[in-house]
């Protein structure tokens, strides 16, 4: 069975303190490893899908990183917009012709001024 | 571009009453999703779509029905609704091993 699991579940930040989130996923076989953002009362927003061990991805202020284990949401300088929680999820690379993700549990990330 | 959008936002049903929850996406995808988002359980995959007429058990199916009888749309009911089926429920649609885009959830209290 997959699973995600995401660490820790809450973080409070002061405005440009560097931090890291993890994932750590355990599935057969990865198709592709997505980071999301979610605003309270919204939907999930994309942010990034890495796709195998080593690759990195940019964006602003976030970096997100892949090993065959686990994956780093690592946020540099944030501010208070960046307050949000941060889902990952996994695709697996079952060979069947869905694209169901499997969700972690998220990290609910407040940065203070 | 709406991108995927769902109807009501929110809603308040008493035990035994049903509803339809609607979900619209203009991108063309083939693949759509309902899950439900409960505090401390993260996202759960109730149903899926693989394409027009199809439909599927995800993870946490009972209760809990569905139809894809247009591509752009993914109907999720209710026939007798519980207590339990309170939550934020999100539709998401993707195009293959691609990024899912999701709506704004649906807020349902049952009382």
């Amino acid at each position: 069975e997959d699973q995600v699991t995401q660490s820790p579940e809450a973080l409070r930040l002061q405005e440009g303190e560097s931090s890291s989130l993890n994932c750590s996923y355990t599935v057969s076989g990865l198709r592709g490893l997505f980071w999301y953002r979610q605003d309270p009362g919204k939907g999930p927003e994309f942010l990034f899908t890495l796709y195998s061990a080593g690759e990195e991805k940019e964006k602003e202020r976030l970096k997100a990183t892949l090993t065959k284990k686990e994956s780093f949401l690592h946020i540099t300088a944030p501010k208070p917009e960046d307050s949000a929680t941060y889902l990952c999820a996994v695709l697996p690379n079952s060979g069947g012709s869905n694209y169901k993700l499997t969700f972690g549990k998220g990290t609910l990330l407040t940065v203070n001024p | 571009n709406a991108g995927v959008t769902q109807t009501p936002k929110f809603r308040v049903l008493k035990t035994g009453q049903s509803m339809t929850l609607l979900c619209a996406q203009d991108m063309n995808h083939e693949y759509m999703y309902w899950y439900r988002q409960d505090p401390g359980m993260g996202l759960r995959l109730i149903h899926y779509s693989v394409g027009e007429g199809t439909t599927a058990k995800g993870e946490v199916p009972d209760g809990y029905n569905v139809s894809r009888l247009k591509k752009q749309n993914f109907l999720l009911g209710l026939e007798s609704a519980a207590p339990s089926q309170t939550s934020v429920y999100f539709c998401a649609s993707n195009q293959g091993p691609l990024k899912a885009f999701f709506g704004q959830g649906t807020r349902l209290t049952v009382v």
